[in-house]
């Protein structure tokens, strides 16, 4: 069966210090991938999006990037995080685009 | 740009009640998606609906997709305060398979 994991799944960070957050998928291949961030309360924000290594789609513009190193890995980073950064970072996956997605278990992120 | 428009935002019931959310778009969706995120958590997939037109049930869930595939629509029969978490809906617009729309949610509250 499929399973995603993300990690860490707290994290509090200075404003102005770098971001890196992973999310990893087993039993599957070549997936979609997805980074998104909700801030409290509030709806889902698409961030990114990938249909394949390397290839990687931006939905905001703002002071984060993706990679995708591999196929089934799929790193946030910043270099300098902002307060505004703070908000709880999913990643998700599906088959196909159109297909349901399944979502790892969340980063919540503070920055201070 | 595409929208996804969900209401109401919050609702709160008394354990027994019926529960409705909807879902309107302002293009014409392929398809729809719905989930559920329980409190602390991570959105979970419900269901998918792809006909215009077409309902279908989970136990005391009842989802219907419109006729012209530009609303949807979510009702909970006798609620528990297991459904208590936000729901959403989310849609392929038509004219672009790659991205999933997102409503933000609608928050239910289950008073026992």
């Amino acid at each position: 069966s499929q399973t995603i994991h993300q990690w860490p799944a707290t994290l509090v960070q200075p404003v102005g210090s770098p971001l890196s957050l992973e999310c990893t998928v087993e039993g599957t291949s070549n997936p979609n991938l997805y980074w998104y961030r909700q801030a409290a309360g509030r709806g889902l924000q698409l961030l990114f999006y990938s249909v394949g290594i390397g290839q990687i789609s931006s939905e905001v513009p703002q002071n984060l990037s993706a990679s995708r190193p591999q196929d089934r890995q799929f790193i946030l980073s910043s270099k300098k995080l902002l307060l505004s950064d703070s908000g709880f970072y999913l990643c998700a996956w599906s088959t196909e685009s159109y297909n349901e997605q399944f979502f790892g278990p969340g980063t919540r992120l503070t920055v201070l | 740009g595409q929208q996804v428009m969900q209401i109401p935002q919050y609702q709160h019931v008394q354990e027994g009640e019926d529960f409705t959310t909807y879902c309107n778009s302002s293009t014409t969706l392929s398809n729809i998606q719905w989930y559920k995120q329980r409190p602390g958590g991570h959105p979970v997939f419900l269901i998918q609906l792809v006909k215009s037109g077409e309902v279908k049930k989970q136990k005391r869930l009842t989802f219907q997709f419109g006729e012209a595939k530009k609303n949807s629509s979510l009702h909970i029969t006798a609620t528990q305060t297991t459904d208590v978490g936000t729901y959403f809906c989310a849609g392929f617009d038509a004219g672009n398979n790659r991205k999933l729309i997102w409503g933000l949610g609608t928050s239910l509250a289950v008073n026992p």
